[in-house]
């Protein structure tokens, strides 16, 4: 079955701490799509990284880097140097091309201390 | 380029009315879905379209009915609305998931339905 869990429902950090949010997936397909969402409180759903089952490169976007790892079945994210603006809700999706349907998690709930 | 439009953005129901919540989009995306959001819950698939004339159920389906019609359009329908449908509902197209390529899916704003 497809699933994708984010055991972290709340993170509170002070600003300039680094910060992990993690996101395990469960999935049949050979052939998926891992994607992380950004919610911030204005309610806007903004995408921020793609990575295909394929390509297990690890990804680095300014603050924020992404660590794919098949073998555990996580696609964990990070934000170094954390600031206020970066407090909202981040999503971990799956998509897998055998059913053609992009199913969330739960999201994480990160706030940022000044 | 308009993106992804919901409409209304905002509505009130009385418990057993029906409503239909607009999704259009000018990509010419071939997939579309509908989500919704509860506290805790994350987005949960409702229905889902890969093509003109294709929908599909997703996690929570019941009391919702969909169409696609067009390739732009993909309207949500709620035939008898329950204070379970409270939510917050959120409509999503993207190119093909089969697609190696762009596929990530692109948002409307929202439309948040309180069912009293």
């Amino acid at each position: 079955a497809q699933k994708v869990t984010q055991a972290q429902t709340e993170i509170s950090v002070v600003e300039k701490e680094d910060v992990t949010l993690d996101c395990v997936y469960e999935t049949r397909d050979t052939t998926y799509y891992l994607f992380w969402y950004k919610q911030p409180p204005s309610g806007e759903l903004v995408f921020l990284i793609r990575r295909n089952s394929f390509d297990e490169q690890n990804e680095i976007s300014g603050r924020y880097s992404w660590n794919f790892q098949k073998s555990t079945s996580s696609f964990n994210f990070t934000i170094t140097a954390s600031q206020v603006v970066d407090s909202a809700v981040y999503f971990c999706a799956l998509s897998e091309v055998a059913t053609n349907k992009l199913i969330f998690g739960t999201g994480t709930l990160l706030a940022v201390q000044p | 380029n308009a993106g992804v439009t919901q409409t209304p953005k905002f509505q009130v129901l009385k418990t057993g009315q029906s409503m239909t919540l607009q999704c259009a989009q000018d990509m010419n995306h071939e997939y579309m879905s509908w989500y919704r959001q509860d506290p805790g819950m994350g987005l949960r698939l409702i229905h889902y379209s890969v093509g003109a004339g294709i929908t599909d159920q997703g996690e929570v389906p019941n009391g919702y009915n969909v169409s696609r019609s067009t390739t732009e359009d993909f309207p949500l329908r709620l035939l008898s609305a329950a204070p379970s449908q409270t939510s917050v509902y959120f409509c999503a197209s993207s190119p093909r998931q089969g697609a190696l390529g762009d596929t990530e899916a692109f948002f409307g704003q929202g439309t948040r339905l309180t069912v009293v």
